[in-house]
């Protein structure tokens, strides 16, 4: 089974408007960690978000937040106020515990190409 | 400013040929990481290191080779038993502290494609 499922391949978005991106998981590790990245199309990786398992409030960083919801297993991005350089690659990963010997190691989704349009 | 450093940006790889990629950090992170990203698809982690002078294989070490003797380094080299090298290289730190909320930090990556 996978692990990270991203199941929108492609979104569009109008300016100024809100965006969610979803992600839902797979784990039987009690703790674990899930993070979003941005990746343009020049290809760096950006860190944007993270929410931990035992976080009791979704994380919020700026204009992102994440609609993180444990006994659905989603930890869905939520973009506000969309801007035309949100245009990119959006990476859902999750780090697991020791539990299962996940380390330090993340694994990813296939992502989400993302497209704002004035 | 701390970072990570991956080089060359572009490289090119004969038939039959071994070649390395650079990547160096000066984030003092104990981690580093190299995953491959396939068009269109997410990235898959190829060895990772948590100490120096060792490292442990990742989802498609076959056809991959590494070293870590320096905290700072922590080259990839594609041998030539990779039959199917061409992708996009990204090397990745972290550190490895109790906190799990600490990111992994990406250099700007390499793209390898054969001649």
């Amino acid at each position: 089974a996978q692990k990270i499922t991203q199941t929108q391949p492609g979104m569009f978005v109008q300016e100024k408007e809100a965006v969610t991106l979803d992600c839902t998981y797979d784990t039987s590790d009690p703790s674990y960690g899930l993070f979003w990245y941005k990746q343009p199309s020049s290809g760096e990786m950006i860190f944007l978000i993270y929410q931990g398992s035992y976080d009791q409030q979704n994380a919020t960083e700026g204009r992102y937040s994440l609609n993180f919801q444990k006994a659905r297993k989603s930890a869905n991005l939520v973009i506000s106020a969309s801007q035309l350089g949100d245009s990119a690659m959006y990476f859902c990963a999750m780090r697991e515990g020791r539990l299962t010997g996940g380390g330090n190691k993340l694994t990813f989704g296939t992502g989400t190409q993302l497209k704002v349009e004035l | 400013d701390g970072g990570i450093t991956q080089s060359p940006k572009y490289l090119f790889r004969k038939e039959g040929q071994n070649v390395t990629l650079s990547c160096e950090q000066n984030l003092n992170h104990d981690a580093m990481y190299w995953y491959r990203q396939d068009p269109g698809q997410g990235l898959r982690l190829i060895y990772y290191s948590q100490i120096v002078n060792d490292f442990q294989k990742g989802d498609i070490a076959e056809g991959y080779s590494v070293s870590r003797e320096k905290k700072e380094s922590f080259p990839l080299t594609v041998t030539s038993a990779q039959k199917n090298p061409t992708a996009f290289y990204l090397c990745a730190s972290s550190s490895t502290g109790r906190r799990s909320n600490q990111p992994q930090h990406f250099g700007d990556g390499t793209r390898l494609s054969i001649l």
